[in-house]
């Protein structure tokens, strides 16, 4: 148990919808990441939040958008849902601003079906 | 850019055997070298890392890696094979110390172990 917790563990829904993606990270952790995996994309990285304030950004659609809030807890947004964004979706979190040599520790993530 | 190349998606070993997984990375810093592992259904959990120092370094499991700059890899070695070894392994970078240290992975490679 990494200590970071996510939910729902699996989520289906139709075409068109929005959903949200829930993280919660180890106590004391400032930092949280997305990442999504896919079968044909790998593992990518979304998104970054550092203390509730947007860190770093990568390969996120505009119809995705997250937040992380006072408590740190963090939501990942999908909108307007298509076939190609069902996936399962990580969340990890890491004490540190940068991160960089410090290990990530990564959730259960979320699978998300878009039917 | 920096990434990370794994060459074989999939691996077979007898229980018992040597492990190798080969990884190769390309950045133009000195990269900060990771391993993980993915067992079914799960998320992601560190094997080992490489920062600064020691090019051989140990992780969980047994596991080892050796970073060689000259060769720009970082191939995973496992001595003896265990059934409970079989899962996805990824190897990741993380150099962008103004992106947040975000991890960009290989595209994985799935261990598979014969009785």
């Amino acid at each position: 148990d990494s200590g970071v917790t996510q939910t729902p563990k699996h989520l289906i829904t139709a075409t068109g919808q929005r959903v949200t993606l829930r993280c919660s990270p180890r106590s004391g952790d400032l930092s949280v990441y997305w990442y999504q995996q896919s079968l044909d994309q790998g593992l990518q990285f979304l998104i970054q939040y550092y203390n509730g304030e947007e860190r770093a950004k990568g390969n996120i659609l505009e119809r995705f958008s997250a937040q992380q809030f006072p408590d740190l807890h963090s939501e990942l947004n999908l909108s307007s849902l298509e076939l190609g964004d069902s996936a399962l979706y990580f969340c990890a979190s890491s004490p540190s601003r940068l991160a960089v040599g410090n290990e990530q520790f990564f959730g259960p993530g979320t699978r998300l079906t878009v039917l | 850019a920096q990434s990370v190349t794994q060459l074989g998606s999939h691996v077979s070993v007898s229980e018992g055997a040597l492990v190798l997984l080969r990884c190769n990375y390309s950045s133009s810093v000195p990269p900060y070298l990771f391993w993980y592992v993915q067992y079914p259904n799960q998320g992601l959990q560190l094997l080992l890392k490489y920062t600064t120092g020691a090019t051989l370094v140990k992780g969980i499991n047994g596991f080892e890696a050796e970073f060689k700059k000259s060769e720009t890899s970082f191939h995973l070695t496992k001595p003896s094979a265990h059934m409970s070894d079989a899962a996805e392994y990824f190897c990741a970078v993380s150099v962008d110390y103004n992106q947040g240290g975000k991890l960009i992975f290989g595209q994985g490679t799935e261990l598979s172990v014969k009785p």
